[in-house]
């Protein structure tokens, strides 16, 4: 059975960092695309972030550029996501998601997802 | 901001058909297959359409998509009752150079 499970949510000010951390199991974790995908509460779907299986891609939204990373450390089955300068309107749900393997673009798997709060 | 335009609200009561479109440009839905997503309150995303009208595994045949120049639709065929839900567009994007999200639209079951 394939899971993504997220952590590394929680509260932090402006201007302020976090670390999310997504672990695969399920599945051959280097032979896909992993993204991160965001949640306004209430809001739509806007996708962050995304890394191929051996790490020699990254895109970013024009909102995270600059300011997020993402990495992976396949050994350990697990795609991250550096926030720093955080700001008020990153506060969301960040959801990992696996991409399909192949020529089709679509993600096939979610995970349950991690709450991003910024606030003073 | 979101780049695909999707009604915020669709209805229907049980047995009805519902469609469900999505309007892009040229850069996304005009270069690349459309994918649809379905999310139940408090729950993750789950991929529903994929390459503008395939079924991943397990999604009941009632679902269907098309595309047609920079717009997609979805369909639900036969509406239940578990089909109130959050639904989704999305594409690649080749001038954003990113994955798009559809403004998303709520079904509701009469």
């Amino acid at each position: 059975e394939i899971q993504l499970l997220e952590s590394g949510g929680g509260l932090v000010q402006p201007g302020g960092s976090l670390r999310l951390s997504c672990v695969a199991s399920g599945f051959t974790f280097n032979d896909h695309v992993m993204t991160w995908v965001r949640q306004a509460p209430g809001m739509g779907l806007q996708w962050v972030s995304e890394m191929s299986g051996r790490g020699g891609s990254r895109h970013y939204a024009d909102s995270v550029k600059g300011r997020f990373v993402i990495s992976r450390e396949n050994s350990k089955n697990t795609v991250y996501l550096q926030m720093d300068s955080l700001r008020v309107e990153d506060t969301a749900f960040y959801f990992c998601a696996r991409r399909s393997s192949g020529t089709y673009y679509y993600l096939d798997n979610w995970g349950q997802g991690t709450l991003v709060t910024v606030s003073s | 901001q979101p780049v695909l335009t999707q009604p915020p609200s669709a209805s229907g009561t049980p047995g009805q058909r519902v469609t469900i479109s999505c309007s892009g440009s040229s850069s996304n839905i005009g270069s690349n297959t459309v994918n649809w997503y379905q999310q139940f309150p408090g729950g993750a995303p789950k991929a529903l359409i994929y390459s503008n009208n395939l079924r991943p595994s397990g999604v009941p045949a009632r679902f269907s998509g098309s595309k047609s120049d920079t717009s997609a639709s979805l369909a639900v065929s036969g509406l239940q009752s578990e089909d109130e839900a959050d639904y989704y567009c999305a594409a690649w994007d080749d001038r954003l150079n990113a994955y798009v999200f559809g403004t998303g639209t709520k079904v509701s079951v009469l």
